[in-house]
This record gives C-alpha cells, structure tokens and sequence, in this order.
C-alpha cells in the first residue's frame, strides 16, 4: 500500500499569511499513463472533504488561485497565500494512482 | 448540478448488517467510477470500497479492513450506489462518505452518515 505522510500536522497562521504543507508518498505516483494522481482535499468543521486540487496542480472549479499545488514523484506541497478565515479546517492529500486508494493523515489549520 | 444524498446510518449491534444508500443525482451514476471513504470519530479519512463504471463492468475494490464483510454495488436505473456491511465490528464505527471518482480524483462527495457499532 502506498503510505502518504504529511507535515506538518498542525498549523497556525495570521489572516494574510501564507502556509505550506508537505505530502510524501511512499512509492512514485506515477500513473502507467503518465498522470500522477495526487489531490488536495480540504474539511472544513462538520463538513464533508472537498476537492481542491487534482493531479498535483490543478484547481477544481471554483477553487481560488491563492491555492496552489505542485510537485513531482513522491514529493508534493500545497500551498495557500493570502490566508481567509474560511481557510480553516483539515487537510488532506490523497493518492488514486493504485488501489488502496490512500489519504495522508491530515494537516490541521488554524487562524491566528 | 451534481449531488450525492447519503442515508441509512444508525446504531446498531456488533454482528449486525446496514445497507448505507447514496443518492446521485446530476449525472449519470453508470458513467462514472464511485467510492466509499470512512472516518472514524476524531480521526482520518479511510478508503474502503470503489466500483468502477459500466464500462469496466462495474468491477469492485475493497480494502483489507472491510473485505469479505462488505459489498459495494450500484442500481443505476435509479442512480443509487449501495454500500451492503454485514458483520459489523466495533471499529467499523464513523461517518461514511460517497464520492464520485473522476481518474483517482474523488470530485464530489456526499454528506456523510453517522454509523455506530456497540452493544
């Protein structure tokens, strides 16, 4: 099973400010068809998970440009600039490029 | 608009079976791939079951902890995917999400229902 480790598991950040949050994977996500399927998944309090960001670096729809992801291989970041109060919650990175489908174990944000 | 209605969780007694239903509506459930995600209280998300799409004939996925107990399956004349638990364990507790699967991508996901096991 791909195991998917992220860092950190906790963080606080002022209204404006930027955060970043790492995701390792234990094997290359790589897809036999040249797709890494790695997303970003945000839970806000006593909701549901929603996508934020799909094969590393795109932006579902709607999702604001201060969410940006990148990466490559095992290595991946997510990183949110000019931080909202709506920014808080849990998130998670999620692999799909094998079965079982694997989530990291979540990075808890909080605003200043 | 694409929505995903989850309904069936209670409370119910170690040994006992639930059958967890996921109302789609906004496209066409045969079309796409659907899975089961799992979260225990205070804890992470946990895949447990996927099905694929009409064209892969709707073929199944399960992982370690709910295979052989559990059965993902799908009445796409009335866009409902099915989540059948038998067996249920103590630990099986927590809320129990559908998602839509787009390549590997879970894009929407329904509202979770509350599934508590104990005696």
């Amino acid at each position: 099973d791909v195991v998917m480790t992220q860092t950190p598991v906790s963080m606080s950040v002022s209204l404006g400010g930027q955060v970043s949050i790492s995701c390792r994977s234990s094997q290359s996500l790589v897809h036999n068809n040249g797709n890494t399927y790695l997303s970003w998944y945000i839970q806000k309090p006593s909701q549901s998970p929603q996508l934020l960001i799909y094969k590393v670096s795109n932006r579902f729809s709607g999702i604001s440009d201060r969410f940006s992801g990148s990466g490559s291989g095992t290595d991946f970041t997510l990183k949110i600039s000019r931080v909202e109060p709506d920014d808080l919650g849990v998130y998670y990175c999620g692999q799909g490029t094998q079965y079982p489908l694997t989530f990291g174990s979540g990075t808890k944000l909080e605003i200043k | 608009e694409v929505k995903l209605a989850v309904h069936g969780g209670g409370l119910v007694e170690p040994g006992s079976s639930l059958r967890l239903s996921c109302v789609a509506s906004g496209f066409t459930l045969g079309d796409y791939y659907m899975e089961w995600v799992r979260q225990a209280p205070g804890k992470g998300l946990e895949w447990i079951a996927a099905t694929r799409n009409r064209a892969k004939d709707y073929s199944a996925e399960y992982s370690v902890s709910v295979n052989g107990r559990f059965t993902i399956s799908r009445d796409v004349s009335q866009n409902i995917l099915y989540l059948h638990m038998n067996n249920l364990k103590t630990e099986d507790t927590g809320i129990y999400y559908c998602a839509r699967d787009v390549g590997g991508i879970d894009d929407y996901w329904g509202q979770g229902v509350m599934v508590t096991v104990s005696s």
